[in-house]
């Protein structure tokens, strides 16, 4: 299998300020990682396909602006909740896969965030 | 839009029973269809992947099925333990979607003694 590190695993921040999580893929290189937001007792939502030296794809309702991700090599992506509100708040998923359709999924241990 | 449903929120069982999920979807199959074990605070663990031209798969304590005539997958973990006590994911993968999940609502497991 492979081994995803996510970091930090939890992190307060006030209202408006800019938040970055990172995604390590630690032992295989992901030419593609997703990220993933569940809200307290529901599933994941796809929020966007990171790519590898070029642009995310994001999911319908999801703002690109305001979640900015930047995938500058193939172990590294970055999410950066931009300009946080407290309606941001929730448990932030990345994941990469092999890349074969259908293969199973790894996934980070996830990053919580609060806004306040 | 595509809908999945699993049943309901929450499961209790008692230890040594078997417990069965499922997973139901509407509109097209997916080409595959996983399951994931979360744990609170943590992020899914694959447990096991069916084919849409594969009935059935097992795993040691563990049996999915998969009728796409229904639109439903069955999740079994036969002689339940409490450490199988988690929110079980079904998750669905269409053809052509780069490996995109598209998750259920998650049903919570709790193995009582």
């Amino acid at each position: 299998g492979a081994v995803v590190s996510q970091h930090p695993s939890w992190v307060i921040c006030k209202s408006g300020t800019s938040v970055k999580i990172e995604c390590r893929s630690l032992d295989f290189q992901a030419t593609t990682m997703f990220w993933y937001r569940q809200f307290p007792k529901q599933s994941l939502m796809l929020m966007a396909t990171s790519n590898e030296g070029s642009k995310a794809t994001y999911e319908q309702g999801v703002e690109k602006d305001k979640f900015l991700i930047n995938h500058a090599s193939l172990t590294l992506s970055t999410l950066t909740v931009t300009s946080a509100h407290p309606e941001d708040s929730s448990f932030y998923i990345c994941s990469i896969s092999f890349g074969t359709a259908g293969t199973e999924a790894f996934f980070g241990q996830g990053t919580r965030l609060t806004v306040v | 839009s595509q809908k999945i449903e699993q049943n309901s929120e929450a499961l209790n069982i008692q230890e040594g029973k078997t417990a069965t999920l499922t997973c139901n979807y509407t509109n097209y199959s997916p080409a595959y269809l996983q399951w994931y074990r979360q744990d609170p605070g943590r992020g899914p663990v694959f447990l096991l992947l069916i084919r849409e031209n594969e009935k059935e798969k097992r795993k040691e304590r563990l049996k999915v099925t998969f009728d796409t005539t229904l639109k439903q997958s069955l999740f079994h973990i036969t002689a339940s333990q409490p450490a199988d006590s988690a929110t079980y994911l079904c998750a669905l993968v269409y053809t052509g979607t780069a490996s995109k999940l598209t998750f259920g609502t998650g049903t919570r497991l709790q193995v009582t003694l």
